[in-house]
Order: C-alpha cells, then sequence, then structure tokens
C-alpha cells in the first residue's frame, strides 16, 4: 500500500502557482519523498525528490515540513501543458539490492485552467 | 533521445495469443523496472533487474509472465495466453544503482486484448 495521502484532484489558474500537498505520517529516517507526474497516455516524469531540507530544480520546488510528516511540491508559475496526475511517493535511497520498486498511490489530478 | 525506449507503442491481440514487449533502459542504467498501470490507476510494480539477475517479483507477475534481461542490457516482457484481464499500459523504468538510484521511465506499452 502506498504510504502517501493526497487530494483526488485540484485546480489552478495558469500563470499561478501550483501547489500540491503531500501527507506522509508514517515517514522513516531514511525515505525520501519523491515527486513524478503523469500526463495523459505518457509514461511517468521524474520531478523532484527530497529528503528534509527544501528542494529547488528547473521543474519545481519541493518543501517538507520540520517534521518530515509532510511536504508541498510547488509549480511556480503554471502552464496548461503541467495539467497531469501528480504522484508523491516515499522511498528508501539504498543500492541494496531489494525493496527499491516505487509504490504509487492515486496521486492528485492537477487541471490548469486558463 | 538518450531515454529509456519501448516497443511497440501499441499492441492489439486477440485473447489466447502471446504478446512479447521490449525495453531499452538508459545506456548506463543497471536497474531495470516493469510496471502495470490499468485505466484510473497508479502503476504497480511487476518485477526488477539488477544487471542480468532478476531479483524481485511481484505476485501480480502469474506464471503466464516471464521477464529476461539477457545480457543486463535491454528487457523483454512475454505474456502468454492473454486475458481481456492484461488490457494495461506496461511501464519500464530504469535506474543507475548508485547516487540517487532515481527511476527514469519510458512512454509504455499499451495493451489491448479482444
Amino acid at each position: 500500500d502506498a504510504k502517501t495521502t493526497q487530494p483526488p484532484s485540484m485546480d489552478c489558474a495558469e500563470g499561478r502557482a501550483a501547489n500540491l500537498p503531500c501527507n506522509h505520517s508514517t515517514i522513516s529516517g531514511n525515505e525520501y519523498v519523491y515527486w513524478y507526474r503523469q500526463i495523459h497516455s505518457q509514461g511517468p516524469q521524474y520531478i523532484i525528490h527530497g529528503l528534509k531540507n527544501n528542494e529547488t530544480n528547473e521543474m519545481a520546488s519541493l518543501i517538507i515540513t520540520e517534521d518530515r510528516k509532510s511536504s508541498t511540491l510547488i509549480l511556480p508559475h503554471a502552464t496548461l501543458r503541467d495539467t497531469a496526475v501528480y504522484y508523491c511517493i516515499v522511498r528508501v535511497h539504498s543500492a541494496r539490492e531489494y525493496g527499491n520498486k516505487l509504490v504509487f498511490g492515486a496521486g492528485t489530478i492537477l487541471r490548469v485552467k486558463s | 533521445d538518450t531515454g529509456v525506449s519501448q516497443d511497440p507503442r501499441h499492441k492489439i491481440t486477440k485473447r489466447g495469443q502471446n504478446v512479447t514487449f521490449r525495453c531499452d533502459p538508459i545506456s548506463e542504467h543497471n536497474r531495470l523496472y516493469w510496471y502495470r498501470q490499468t485505466l484510473g490507476q497508479g502503476p504497480e510494480f511487476l518485477t526488477y533487474f539488477q544487471n542480468e539477475a532478476q531479483l524481485e517479483k511481484s505476485r501480480l507477475l502469474s506464471d503466464r509472465f516471464s521477464a529476461e534481461r539477457p545480457k543486463g542490457s535491454f528487457s523483454t516482457l512475454e505474456i502468454q495466453r492473454t486475458e481481456q484481464g492484461d488490457s494495461a499500459m506496461y511501464l519500464c523504468a530504469s535506474s543507475l544503482a548508485q547516487g540517487t538510484d532515481t527511476q527514469y521511465f519510458g512512454p509504455g506499452t499499451r495493451l489491448t486484448v479482444l
């Protein structure tokens, strides 16, 4: 079972920031928070990941609360092409041989509207 | 393009036929994953290879399913005696077992069993 909880859907106006929340209250100390998105009929696309510090890349920012029980993915200026299902996943970073699979939940459908 | 590629992108078959899908990972990646995604659901893990060794299999992978990665590069997923319930998107992902071990997905193969 997925270890995260996300709202089923959200709307965002084009050009505005999209803030997607994720709860992961049972996260372990060695688990990272990953975000992927899936545009209709395509494979999931990696967005960003983090452990406890906030992270930013060219696609998005990830804000993780101090207790690590929740996080928010921020798309600073959403466009119509950001309409997709966004998945928040927790997993261990490891070079170990087992247990590396991603466990997806239902995700959040983000609709960006003009 | 140096991303994960999958072939074919679409496959329509009749119930009872065998089908085979191919995945070519990112060239230096030594880990390869297969996932399955049905309509409206997140991807579900099927199996995982590190180099040529198949290290983990989901209980979703019935005995009609077989996956190989003979030389530790490309992988094939075969489904024998297809059933209508096998209709889904089959996704392949690859990663490098060091550093972030982030999985990158291919575009998927959409299977329709009539």
